[in-house]
């Protein structure tokens, strides 16, 4: 069973501050995605990355793939209040499918 | 396109009843995933359906049945609701076809209160 912890779990800033949420896992992963969620609705996607290494920026996020496809990152760059929500990666494996394991998520609450 | 739709929005039962909670989509995706999203524990897949006619067990089935007669439509039914099914229920649609697909489009969810 592939597991992806995600790091921290709650993240409660000031606008205008920087922040990294971290994902990892002991297992190898052909692709990651990251996706955001607002309450009441369901998660939107942010970003796949796919290549060891790659790194994929949407405006003020940078997200990184690790060198050994194991693990991720991302980095807000200045945090704003619009930035609040629910962050969760999630892991595909090698399947045909490629059902996806999904890390525990991070709440982000981002203060004016 | 209305993506993918979801229904009730909200339900509550009592223990031992059942029901089933709607899915949609009109992308014309061939892969439709059922989740459960409890706090602190991200989202758990319950079952899968690489296409029309063909289901499959994901990490939690135990309690849920899904059935695919279109491509379409993607029921999830709980055969005797349980306490334990409280949850939020989110129905995903992807497609294949490139390293970035399987990318997961989400409905709305269903809140599900078992009493």
């Amino acid at each position: 069973t592939q597991l992806l912890e995600q790091s921290p779990q709650f993240l409660s800033i000031q606008e205008g501050e920087n922040l990294t949420v971290y994902c990892n896992s002991s297992s190898v992963f052909s692709s990651l995605q990251w996706y955001r969620q607002e309450p009441g609705e369901g998660p939107v996607l942010l970003v796949t990355v796919v290549t060891g290494g790659e790194v994929k920026k949407l405006k003020r996020l940078t997200f990184q793939f690790g060198d050994a496809r194991k693990d991720s990152s991302l980095h807000i760059t200045a945090a704003q209040p619009g930035d609040t929500g629910l962050y969760l990666c999630a892991g595909r494996g090698g399947t045909s499918y490629g059902k996806l394991t999904f890390g525990q998520g991070t709440i982000l609450t981002v203060h004016p | 396109n209305a993506g993918v739709t979801q229904t009730p929005k909200f339900q509550v039962l009592k223990t031992g009843q059942s029901m089933t909670l709607q899915c949609a989509q009109d992308m014309n995706h061939e892969y439709m995933s059922w989740y459960r999203q409890d706090p602190g524990m991200g989202l758990r897949l319950i079952h899968y359906s690489v296409g029309a006619g063909i289901t499959d067990q994901g990490e939690v089935p135990n309690g849920y049945n899904v059935s695919r007669s279109t491509t379409e439509d993607f029921p999830l039914r709980l055969l005797s609701a349980a306490p334990s099914q409280t949850s939020v229920y989110f129905c995903a649609s992807s497609y294949s076809g490139s390293p970035t697909s399987y990318e997961q489009y989400f409905g709305p969810g269903t809140r599900l209160t078992v009493t």
